[in-house]
């Protein structure tokens, strides 16, 4: 069974980081590629990046361009994303969703507050 | 960047009523659309990849259509666990999605 658990989430006060992680399992996690989509409260989704399978091609949404980092590290079967310089305008649930051009399987969210 | 717009934004139906959600992209992504159905306190759904290919356990009343630039959702028969709001994407290879703003579907 395909399983995506997401971790990291919490309040923190803006300008502020925080780092997400995503254990993935029941796949073979080096063989695909992984994103980043986030949905701020009553909101609709938004992908904020993706990774390829060796880590050699990132893209981002413009928003987040400079102050996010995705990364991977295939033998822990893990994605991560670290958030820098973080805005009110962050505030959201954070998936990672497994990457085929769209999400087959998502994490259940981690939800990041961004709040003094 | 390609932009995703779905309409309406909010749909009232009834349970049995034949439900259409459209899906407009900016420009072409040939078949390169994926629906969602979402439920508050959820993640996500796939319903529908490569703008008609049903997901697997998805049930048959869902059905994708549309090429280019416009494309569909419909509902066939309307059932009481299909109320939930549904997102178009955009995946034109491997390059960052794009998702529209999404339809809610309330019951009537």
């Amino acid at each position: 069974e395909v399983q995506l658990v997401e971790s990291g989430g919490g309040l923190v006060q803006p300008g502020g980081s925080l780092r997400l992680s995503c254990v993935a399992s029941g796949f073979t996690f080096s063989s695909y590629w992984m994103s980043w989509v986030r949905q701020a409260p009553g909101k609709g989704l938004e992908w904020v990046a993706n990774i390829k399978q060796d880590g050699s091609e990132i893209y981002y949404v413009d928003s987040v361009k400079g102050r996010f980092t995705i990364s991977r590290d295939n033998a822990k079967n893990s994605l991560y994303l670290q958030m820098n310089s973080l805005r009110a305008e962050d505030t959201a649930v954070y998936y990672c969703a497994r990457d085929s051009g769209y999400g087959r399987y998502w994490g259940q969210g981690a939800l990041v507050t961004v709040s003094s | 960047d390609i932009q995703m717009t779905q309409s309406p934004s909010t749909l009232s139906a009834s349970v049995g009523d034949r439900v259409t959600i459209s899906c407009r992209a900016s420009q072409n992504i040939s078949t390169w659309l994926a629906w969602y159905q979402q439920k508050p306190g959820q993640a996500p759904k796939l319903l529908i990849y490569k703008a008609s290919s049903l997901e697997s356990g998805v049930p048959s009343r869902f059905s994708g259509s549309g090429s280019g630039t416009e494309f569909t959702l419909t509902i066939s028969s309307l059932q009481p666990d299909d109320f939930a709001t549904y997102y178009c994407q955009q995946n034109n290879g491997y390059s960052p999605w794009t998702f529209g703003q999404g339809t809610k579907v309330e019951i009537k």
